[in-house]
C-alpha cells in the first residue's frame, strides 16, 4: 500500500476555507485515496474518496492532481466543529488491511 | 439503525486479568476490525475480519485474540491484560465487503492497572 505524508497540524481561520495536504507520490493506479477524521475522542468518520477524478459531498471537495502524487481536501467555509484530526489512507479496491497514520491535527480559530 | 455499537465505553482491570471487549454491527457488513489508540497516536490495527469465520491479525495482533462466529459480532478478547494495552479501542466495519470505507464504533477507553 502507498505511504502517505501529511503535516502534522495545520491552523484555520474559522468561515474561511481549510485545505489539507496529502502527499502519496507512491500510488498505484488501483488505489483510491481516503480521507476520516476524528473529533476529539469519538470513532473517525469517512469524509470522501476519490480514484482519479476531482469529488464533492455534502462535507468536503477532494482535488486530486493529474498525476495522483498528492492531493487535498477542502472544507469550503471551516467552523469549530471542524476542529479534529484529519487522515488521508491509500486504499486498494477489495483492501482488507487497512493502515492509519498519524494524520493532521486542524485547529480552527475562532 | 445503530450502526457499530462497542461494549463496555470504560474498563478498568487489573494487570493479569482477562475480559472481552464487544463489538456488535447492524449493517450486514462482512468486514470488521480492531484498531487501538494511544494517547496522542494514531491508529494502528490489531485484527480484522473478512467475514464469518476468517480473521487475521494486522499490525500489532499480540495479547489480543479475536474470533468471527457471526456477520454481526466481532469481540476482542484480552487473555491476560498488562499496563501496555492500556489504551482507547475503536472497532469498525467496511460497507464494501472490505475495509474501503469504514464505520466506527465510538470506542472502549480501556486501562490496565
Amino acid at each position: 500500500d502507498a505511504k502517505t505524508t501529511q503535516p502534522p497540524s495545520m491552523d484555520c481561520a474559522e468561515g474561511r476555507a481549510a485545505n489539507l495536504p496529502c502527499n502519496h507520490s507512491t500510488i498505484s493506479g488501483n488505489e483510491y485515496v481516503y480521507w476520516y477524521r476524528q473529533i476529539h475522542s469519538q470513532g473517525p468518520q469517512y469524509i470522501i474518496h476519490g480514484l482519479k477524478n476531482n469529488e464533492t459531498n455534502e462535507m468536503a471537495s477532494l482535488i486530486i492532481t493529474e498525476d495522483r502524487k498528492s492531493s487535498t481536501l477542502i472544507l469550503p467555509h471551516a467552523t469549530l466543529r471542524d476542529t479534529a484530526v484529519y487522515y488521508c489512507i491509500a486504499v486498494r479496491n477489495r483492501d482488507d488491511k487497512i493502515i492509519f497514520g498519524k494524520g493532521t491535527r486542524l485547529h480552527i480559530l475562532p | 439503525n445503530a450502526g457499530v455499537t462497542q461494549t463496555p465505553k470504560f474498563q478498568v482491570l487489573k494487570t493479569g486479568q482477562s475480559m472481552t471487549l464487544q463489538c456488535a454491527q447492524d449493517m450486514n457488513h462482512e468486514y470488521m476490525s480492531w484498531y487501538r489508540q494511544d494517547p496522542g497516536m494514531g491508529l494502528r490495527l490489531i485484527h480484522y475480519s473478512v467475514g464469518a469465520g476468517i480473521t487475521d491479525q494486522g499490525e500489532v495482533p499480540n495479547g489480543y485474540n479475536v474470533s468471527r462466529s457471526t456477520t454481526e459480532d466481532f469481540p476482542l478478547r484480552l487473555l491476560s491484560a498488562a499496563p501496555s494495552q492500556t489504551s482507547v479501542y475503536f472497532c469498525a466495519s467496511g460497507e464494501q465487503g472490505s475495509g474501503e470505507k469504514l464505520f466506527f464504533g465510538s470506542g472502549t477507553q480501556l486501562s490496565v492497572l
